[in-house]
């Protein structure tokens, strides 16, 4: 049963700490997005790589956040350093090709107090 | 830029009921539409996806439509059950610099009360 595997599920950290959380795509699938859902705005692209590239990454707040894909296997999204209003849900997603259906993980919650 | 508008934000229906949930885009040119489902702590699964070429897409009880001119897509959901309970969002993919970008309506949160 191939699905999306979101690590960790849930994360309470203090602000100014680093977070970092990880996905591991459907094996053969060459395209991951990370987005942030919260009450307020919805679900958010934040950055999306296809083949190992960063593609788009102009929804995501440079000076503190950073994506990464150090191989096929695993998308990294680092926060450095946390604030309060990061508190989300952070979903990674991945597909095949640009415009084929998309298969969620089931998202990493993050608090920062 | 593409906004996506699902209207209403919340729909609550007795069982057996049939029901639409709509969803409305302001730019036409999209590549393709998909409706998602996601349950409470959950993440999204894809119920269908319509390519801009076509009009419709059915699963089961399920049944998407697509409009692009108008830039409008219903999801008809038959004899709903309160496993139908959940909320329903739509996301449409464009052309262009952000190809592959899914721009997300905010959802309809359905109950479906036995």
């Amino acid at each position: 049963d191939a699905r999306v595997t979101q690590t960790p599920r849930h994360k309470v950290t203090e602000m100014g700490q680093e977070v970092t959380m990880r996905c591991q795509p459907i094996l053969g699938h060459n395209t991951v997005f990370w987005y942030r859902q919260t009450m307020m705005q919805g679900l958010e692209l934040l950055a999306y790589f296809r083949n190992r590239a960063p593609l788009d990454d102009s929804g995501m707040p440079k000076d503190r956040f950073s994506a990464e894909m150090p191989d096929a296997t695993l998308a990294t999204l680092k926060i450095q350093p946390s604030e309060p209003r990061d508190s989300a849900v952070y979903f990674c997603a991945s597909g095949q090709g640009y415009t084929g259906e998309l298969f969620f993980g089931e998202g990493s919650r993050l608090t920062v107090l | 830029k593409q906004e996506v508008t699902q209207i209403p934000a919340a729909l609550s229906v007795p069982e057996g009921e049939n029901l639409v949930l709509n969803c409305s885009f302001t730019d036409s040119a999209i590549y393709n539409l998909q409706w998602f489902r996601q349950d409470p702590g959950k993440g999204l699964t894809s119920l269908l996806l319509i390519q801009s070429s076509q009009r419709e897409q059915t699963s089961g009880r399920l049944n998407a439509s697509l409009d692009k001119s108008s830039g409008r897509s219903t999801l008809y959901i038959a004899a709903s059950q309160p496993g139908d309970s959940a909320t329903y969002l739509c996301a449409v993919c464009g052309y262009g610099g952000s190809q592959g970008n899914l721009i997300f309506g905010k959802g309809t949160k359905l109950s479906v009360k036995p």
